[in-house]
């Protein structure tokens, strides 16, 4: 059984400060996708690596990076926070290219203020 | 890049009803179309998909139809639940095979 898990549920942090959001995979994906959540706009690509060390833009990178040093692990980066960052992220995971569902872990609601 | 619609953004029927939800997509490469489930507060969920070389798939009450040369596909959810409320997206993945670009989803709700 696929599980995907990411570091918060929640997670309310200021204008200006860097904010790291965590997601682990435990089924040896290749690929893995962030994407963030906004009523009304369905989900939207933010940044994937469909390899270690290897990343790619998605729809909407700006003010956004990424990490993926470890096959199982994929990291988000808000360098600067702003409050139009608020939304709610959601982390997915692939066994490769293909067409293979996407898993996805539970989101992190993220509040800046 | 890919761009794919939904209609429509919100969807009530009555408990045993039929409910339709259709997307149309830009990217004549794509070929593969999911379609994910999110109750509310929960995560998407894979509910079915089809390839662009099957024109209809079913799976008990839910089914799918693709039509390549109108580049649009639709979820067909006969016999309506209460449990069936939720947000529905579709997807679509292009030429480059990893990434979905998504519609703005439907929000269904079954009325008992």
């Amino acid at each position: 059984d696929v599980k995907v898990t990411q570091s918060s549920r929640y997670l309310v942090k200021r204008t200006g400060e860097k904010v790291f959001l965590e997601c682990v995979q435990d089924m040896d994906h290749e690929n893995m996708f962030w994407y963030r959540q906004d009523p009304g706009l369905g989900l939207r690509l933010i940044y994937f690596s469909y390899d270690v060390k290897m990343k790619e833009k998605g729809d909407i990178p700006e003010g956004y990076s990424v990490s993926r040093e470890k096959k199982e692990r994929f990291s988000l980066i808000l360098e600067s926070a702003s409050t139009n960052q608020t939304s709610m992220y959601l982390c997915a995971s692939r066994t490769g290219a293909g067409g293979d569902t996407q898993y996805f872990g539970p989101g992190t609601r993220l509040t800046v203020l | 890049g890919e761009n794919v619609e939904q209609h429509p953004s919100t969807l009530s029927v009555q408990e045993g009803d039929s409910a339709v939800i259709k997307c149309t997509y830009s990217d004549s490469a794509s070929n593969y179309f999911p379609w994910y489930k999110q109750e509310l507060g929960k995560r998407p969920q894979l509910i079915i998909d089809i390839r662009s070389n099957v024109g209809e798939k079913k799976d008990q009450r839910i089914a799918v139809t693709l039509n390549k040369t109108a580049k649009h596909f639709s979820l067909h959810i006969t016999e309506t639940q209460p449990e069936d409320s939720a947000v529905y997206f579709c997807a679509a993945s292009g030429g480059s095979n990893y990434k979905l670009t998504f519609g703005k989803g439907t929000l269904l709700t079954v009325n008992p």
